[in-house]
């Protein structure tokens, strides 16, 4: 069965270098969501997309944004990056209108900001 | 937004069955509990999910209090594969999941 993709899967930038992480959900999926995990920490919700609207705002510093597109992909775009941005970025996708709603996470993208 | 409240680690021996214990005592009549679990270097993984009755599924069961102010995964025979952080997690439909004071689940081969 088809599973969530994410690009890269590794990305190296320098502080105040500007990001874009890509996921592409699984097909026919109508949520997009994007959580950031720190080193040794649990994942955290930043932003999530309907039907390509945002849907709900976590804590995503205003430094970084993101859309949904017409295909259902979705951008993440972090600029003025960070030391601190350095973390793996999940990207999850479900179905709003099934049953359960269980989240699917891509294997991630891991951020180094150096 | 409702909490859960987990032990920090567990450890089992292979092949044994292992329970995993949740409370969430501040549940509202409209959350679902769910369970996900994250492997090393893995993003995280959906387990099993529940509302009032027990569950089961190829991976785990669920068993759910009546009160339904906890909860217990079980694995019926965990595997040096099911070493992971499971999360219990109160979720309602599209919303967020809250990750926050998993259980992290050490296999003794």
């Amino acid at each position: 069965a088809a599973g969530v993709i994410q690009s890269p899967r590794h990305l190296i930038k320098e502080k105040r270098e500007t990001a874009t992480l890509k996921c592409y959900p699984i097909p026919r999926h109508d949520t997009v969501y994007w959580y950031q995990q720190g080193p040794g920490q649990d994942p955290q919700f930043l932003i999530s997309f309907y039907e390509k609207m945002q849907s709900d705002k976590g804590s995503i510093p205003d430094r970084f944004s993101a859309q949904q597109f017409s295909d259902y992909h979705s951008e993440l775009n972090m600029s003025s990056l960070e030391l601190g941005d350095s973390a793996l970025y999940f990207c999850a996708s479900s179905l709003r209108s099934g049953v359960s709603y269980e989240q699917y996470f891509g294997p991630g993208t891991r951020l180094t900001v150096t | 937004d409702a909490k859960t409240t987990q032990p920090n680690s567990m450890e089992s021996n292979e092949e044994e069955p292992v329970h995993l214990p949740c409370n969430h005592s501040t549940i509202s009549g409209t959350d679902y509990i769910h369970w996900y679990r994250q492997l090393p270097s893995q993003g995280p993984e959906y387990v099993i999910h529940g509302l009032t009755s027990n569950v089961n599924n190829r991976m785990a069961s669920l068993a759910i209090a009546e009160d339904r102010k906890s909860s217990t995964l079980i694995l019926h025979r965990a595997t040096l594969r099911d070493a992971a952080v499971y999360y219990c997690i109160l979720y309602n439909a599209g919303n967020m999941l809250t990750f926050g004071g998993g259980t992290r689940l050490m296999v003794k081969p």
